[in-house]
């Protein structure tokens, strides 16, 4: 089926380990974004890629880092994990700021 | 900035009552709005969406009106079911400040049978 693919769904760390979430999309979209959920703050913009080659810092960029790959993937890095960083990760894409997004269907990150 | 305000949850309904879920939003220039629903345990689905002033979405029985006078995208169906039971997220995009999406903070919504 066609979407937004990310890797992994589950993940535990301790604190200061790396890891890197990975995401795929398979629509062709030019516009590529992570964000975090937390209870009680909704959704929140980590970082995003306008386009093929292309990055930029959302809200909440302290602690990440990212990489568009190609047009179809964008990772997101930890460098060194802290538990504030606890929370689950949304992966989305679009094609234009009337299309919406399409989401993937999340990692669940527990920094111990 | 721009920003999206909608009702503060929990709402909890019986089967076949009439949902709304009031959204509001501050933005500049003419954004497109949207509403997303959120099962346990999955990722964000676009409901329905509204791209310019008096257009109405509408998707498996909810409907929403752009409402460009009183800056609002109330969220509305007529006879819920226990299904509809999730989290629902009004967002904008679309304006002169931002390259992104701006959701509302979320509504959870329980329907009992």
């Amino acid at each position: 089926n066609a979407g937004v693919t990310q890797t992994p769904k589950f993940q535990v760390l301790k604190t200061g380990q790396s890891m890197t979430l990975q995401c795929a999309q398979d629509m062709n979209h030019n516009s590529m974004y992570w964000y975090r959920q937390d209870p009680g703050m909704g959704l929140r913009l980590i970082y995003y890629s306008a386009s093929e080659g292309t990055t930029d810092k959302g809200e909440v960029p302290n602690g990440y880092n990212v990489s568009r790959l190609n047009k179809r993937e964008f990772s997101l890095r930890l460098e060194s994990a802290a538990p504030s960083q606890t929370s689950v990760y949304f992966c989305a894409s679009s094609d234009g700021m009337n299309y919406g997004y399409t989401f993937g269907s999340g990692t669940r990150l527990t920094v111990v | 900035g721009d920003s999206v305000t909608q009702m503060e949850g929990p709402v909890t309904l019986s089967e076949e009552a009439f949902l709304t879920i009031n959204c509001t939003y501050t933005a500049t220039g003419y954004p497109s709005l949207f509403w997303y629903v959120q099962y346990p345990g999955e990722g964000l689905q676009l409901l329905l969406k509204a791209t310019k002033a008096d257009d109405k979405g509408s998707n498996k029985g909810f409907e929403a009106t752009y409402r460009k006078e009183t800056t609002s995208f109330h969220l509305e169906k007529g006879s819920v079911q226990v299904s509809d039971s999730a989290v629902y997220f009004c967002a904008l995009s679309g304006t002169y400040n931002n390259n992104d999406m701006r959701f509302g903070a979320g509504t959870r919504l329980t329907v009992k049978p």
